[in-house]
């Protein structure tokens, strides 16, 4: 197990198209989070699952983006009807519980374009 | 609601040229401040997670200190493997989530 990994890396979609990214975390790590960033700004909180239950979502999360976690494994976030202010690095991050102090393990994110 | 600003935006250093950044804070019941690296492209990598004022943490040449509002990130003889955003943040409460500054681009020219 190499770290979390993210797909696609890239996204290009048109506006008001549908698009999932998914996020596989470290084995291990029960808690997963994630958090879109924008050129120039820091990561902004999305939403948060342990094991397989969302137990927090940012008033980010409008009612186009949904997030599962079936199985409390890998994690899929879906942006439905895309807008050009989606536009953004979706990044997936995860952690074990009670390993606070040692900070989430990070993806390298899916760059989502929408044109 | 928890606020955390990074200062400078970005900075320019001269290979040895040691320097620090800094991140301000306002949270109600820090739990934890956490400063990560960032290179173009890629997730942030951690650092240091500092937990009370007074607290110091040390990694090659960065030194993480905190105080009762804010922390600095000393870096001490930069070389250009040092240019990355470098990230703060904060964690508060009962909260699981993180609050980001808008973070440092730091170059070190050779």
């Amino acid at each position: 197990d190499t770290g979390v990994s993210q797909n696609p890396r890239h996204k290009i979609t048109k506006r008001g198209q549908n698009v999932t990214f998914r996020c596989d975390p470290i084995s291990e790590h029960n808690r997963l989070y994630w958090y879109r960033q924008t050129l120039g700004q820091g990561p902004e909180f999305l939403t948060y699952f342990q094991n397989e239950a969302q137990l927090e979502k940012s008033r980010l999360l409008s009612d186009r983006f949904s997030a599962e976690r079936p199985k409390g494994s890998f994690s899929t976030l879906e942006i439905q009807r895309t807008e050009q202010g989606d536009s953004a690095m979706y990044l997936c991050a995860s952690s074990l519980a009670g390993t606070g102090g040692v900070g989430y393990t990070f993806g390298s994110g899916t760059r989502l374009t929408v044109v | 609601e928890d606020q955390v600003t990074q200062s400078p935006e970005a900075l320019r250093l001269q290979e040895g040229e040691s320097s620090s950044l800094n991140c301000s804070y306002t949270v109600s019941g820090l739990r934890g401040l956490f400063w990560y690296r960032q290179d173009p492209g890629k997730g942030p990598e951690f650092l240091f997670t500092l937990y009370s004022a007074g607290e110091e943490k040390e990694k090659e040449r960065l030194k993480a200190t905190l105080t009762k509002k804010e922390s600095f990130l000393h870096i001490t003889a930069p070389k250009p493997e040092d240019s990355a955003t470098y990230l703060c943040a904060v964690q508060a409460g009962s909260a699981r989530q993180l609050t980001f500054g808008s973070g440092t681009q730091l170059t070190v020219l050779p």
